[in-house]
């Protein structure tokens, strides 16, 4: 069974500091990796796509790399702003077929202090 | 941009009563999800659906939970009798077919009193 964790649990930061949020995953047979976003109360934001042959992803600020063997995933925001603050959630999804179930991890909760 | 909607986006029902929550997903999408956040806890996988059929579900989706595609827009899940257990947030979500990335709705928040 796919455990996903992600550490640290919580994390706080001063604006306009680099930080890496991280993700590891039980069983590295995977089909994609995906972060989220979730605001207080709100829905998920999808953030990045890794596909499993792919190493990493980058949308503006915000890269994303993905090593299948260690089963790990990391998350770097650069530059970090006061409305990044929110929860960081990463998920996998199975390699059977791309349409099974997105297995979640807890979460890193982010603070990014003005 | 598309997005996926759902509705209502509260709702507060009493135990043992039925509740249907609604969904429209991204018109050309062909898969869709049903997930579920317990406060405080991981999001859980309930039910995909593709090709108007149940393609995998988890044990938490046992017969109490039903779900529907009626007119080929909105994409329902029904919950036969509710338990106070069942207090969550519902999320919808919708995939296509070559990236497989999932989008996810803002949620409906189940109250079960």
């Amino acid at each position: 069974k796919q455990e996903v964790t992600q550490i640290p649990a919580a994390l706080s930061v001063p604006e306009g500091e680099n930080l890496v949020l991280n993700c590891s995953f039980t069983d590295s047979a995977i089909y994609n990796l995906q972060w989220f976003r979730q605001d207080p109360g709100k829905g998920l934001t999808s953030l990045l796509l890794i596909q499993s042959s792919q190493r990493e992803q980058t949308s503006g600020r915000l890269n994303a790399s993905l090593d299948k063997s260690s089963g790990r995933s990391t998350l770097y925001i650069a530059a970090s702003q006061p409305g990044d603050s929110a929860t960081y959630l990463c998920a996998v999804r199975r390699q059977e077929t791309s349409g099974s179930r997105l297995t979640f991890g807890e979460g890193t909760q982010l603070t990014v202090n003005p | 941009e598309p997005e996926v909607t759902q509705t209502p986006s509260h709702q507060v029902t009493q135990m043992g009563q039925e509740v249907i929550l609604r969904c429209v997903p991204i018109s050309n999408h062909l898969y869709f999800y049903w997930y579920r956040q317990i406060l405080g806890q991981k999001v859980e996988f309930l039910v995909s659906f593709y090709n108007n059929e149940i393609s995998e579900k988890s044990e938490i989706f046992d017969d109490q939970f039903s779900v529907e595609r009626p007119d080929g827009s909105n994409f329902t899940l029904k919950i036969r009798s509710t338990k106070l257990e069942d207090s969550a947030m519902y999320f919808c979500a919708s995939g296509g077919l070559v990236l497989a990335e999932q989008y996810f709705g803002p949620g409906t928040r189940l109250t079960v009193t």
